[in-house]
């Protein structure tokens, strides 16, 4: 497996279940990042880890729970998520460190996350 | 704060046709500019980068280039083909340690045979 891989591909859930997203990367990459794209929308960036640490939380509503084991995996965490929230969550990977703005995210298939 | 602006879609071309996807930004600092492409089913891939100004990029026929005089990194080709159908998102990332992308709200383009 190479690359940014997510799992499930798709996930329909009702607004009490508890459900998470997994991303895994195999890049060799310090930073991960979860994005949730909304239709006509911009990309959403919610939160970032870098070296393990997070080190952005956008805001993000706390029905929404990271977390980084190590450097090659990150979850997402729901419960009791609303309708609204059903979008397409993409996790992302990069260099991180010292990389600055130039370092390249390499983006993951996506999960299709659908909250009845 | 940086935004990114991309012309609206969707986009639809005839094959071998040409291709402008216009995209300005704001941005403190000097930001490194990217150009993502979303085939239908899949996640973003990143289609080319340049980080700095009057640098050009590009990759599978496309080009961006880097204008700092007019904040613009408009994505060009000279000749589509029907697997160029996809999302194309214009994104920047400020060089200042911060890893945070900021992207454009997509152009759609479809490609007629």
């Amino acid at each position: 497996e190479t690359g940014v891989t997510q799992t499930p591909r798709h996930l329909v859930m009702g607004m009490t279940n508890k459900k998470s997203l997994k991303c895994e990367q195999h890049l060799g990459h310090n930073a991960m990042y979860w994005y949730k794209q909304s239709a006509k929308k911009p990309l959403e960036l919610m939160f970032v880890y870098n070296f393990k640490e997070q080190t952005e939380n956008n805001s993000v509503p706390s029905r929404f729970s990271p977390e980084c084991p190590n450097s090659s995996h990150l979850f997402l965490h729901l419960h009791t998520l609303q309708p609204e929230d059903s979008a397409l969550y993409l996790c992302a990977s990069s260099q991180g460190g010292l990389a600055g703005g130039s370092d390249t995210q390499y983006f993951g298939p996506g999960t299709r996350l659908t909250v009845l | 704060g940086n935004s990114v602006t991309q012309m609206e879609g969707p986009v639809t071309l005839s094959e071998e046709a040409f291709l402008t996807i216009n995209c300005t930004y704001t941005a403190t600092g000097y930001p490194s500019l990217f150009w993502y492409v979303q085939y239908p089913g899949e996640g973003l891939q990143l289609l080319l980068k340049a980080t700095k100004a009057d640098d050009k990029g590009s990759n599978k026929g496309f080009e961006a280039t880097y204008r700092k005089e007019t904040t613009s990194f408009h994505l060009e080709k000279g000749s589509v083909q029907v697997s160029d159908s996809a999302v194309y998102f214009c994104a920047l990332s400020d060089t200042i340690g911060n890893e945070k992308l900021t992207f454009g709200t997509g152009t759609r383009l479809t490609i007629i045979p």
